[in-house]
């Protein structure tokens, strides 16, 4: 299958500072590329979905000047989490596809973050 | 709105057993795409398997079997001769279009967790 890499795979940062999370297609060119998050024993929540050159689209309730979505290449999306707070802390999770209903979307192995 | 229930929230099984995995979903659309996908302890989702609403046939990979009925809205997982490496957090997810008619998503169920004991 596709594979989809994410970086760093663990942070642990200070309260008050951005954190930036890159999410990579290795081996395709990905149309659209997903985020989500999901806490300790829960199911995964999609944050945003971004598509190449174009705005984000956030799922309600999800800040969008906290959590900006930089998708500037077919092969590369970037999530920030900006001034991040000890409630932020969680499994973050990028996925990316061809585009197009029904298409399988290919998970990135995760992000930890830790917010002190 | 669309929704996927997976009742069990922890499977226990003794290595060798066979083990089925639920799941139910709602939707209003005639065209949607169910998934299944693994997580293992260290937190990437696998890729199971995919199937269109207009293919109801059963698939068979190895020791693992889907049985999709529309009929009754289930997309069953089963796992025979269960091993040790198959515990992990199983989601059944459904994909359909957005209200909007611009995007699309996946809505996962709550997951289940499979512990295969030796």
């Amino acid at each position: 299958g596709a594979v989809v890499s994410q970086h760093p795979s663990w942070v642990i940062c200070k309260s008050g500072t951005s954190v930036k999370i890159e999410c990579r297609s290795l081996d395709f060119q990905a149309t659209t590329m997903f985020w989500y998050r999901q806490f300790p024993k829960q199911s995964l929540m999609l944050m945003a979905t971004s598509n190449e050159g174009s705005k984000a689209t956030y799922e309600q309730g999800v800040e969008k000047d906290k959590f900006l979505i930089n998708h500037a290449s077919l092969t590369l999306s970037t999530l920030t989490v900006t001034s991040a707070h000890p409630e932020d802390s969680s499994f973050y999770i990028c996925s990316a596809d061809f585009g197009g209903l029904g298409e399988t979307q290919y998970f990135g192995p995760g992000t930890r973050l830790l917010v002190l | 709105a669309q929704k996927v229930t997976q009742a069990q929230t922890e499977i226990s099984v003794v290595e060798k057993e066979d083990v089925t995995l639920d799941c139910v979903y709602e939707t209003r659309d005639t065209t949607y795409y169910l998934f299944w996908y693994k997580q293992p302890p260290s937190g990437e989702l696998v890729f199971l398997i995919r199937r269109n609403s207009f293919d109801e046939q059963n698939e068979i990979s190895g020791r693992y079997s889907w049985n999709f009925q529309k009929s009754t809205s289930s997309f069953n997982f089963t796992i025979t001769a269960s091993q040790v490496v198959d515990s992990a957090v199983y989601f059944c997810a459904l994909s359909e279009v957005n209200s909007g008619g611009s995007n699309y998503k996946l809505t996962f169920g709550k997951g289940t967790l499979l512990t295969v004991n030796p």
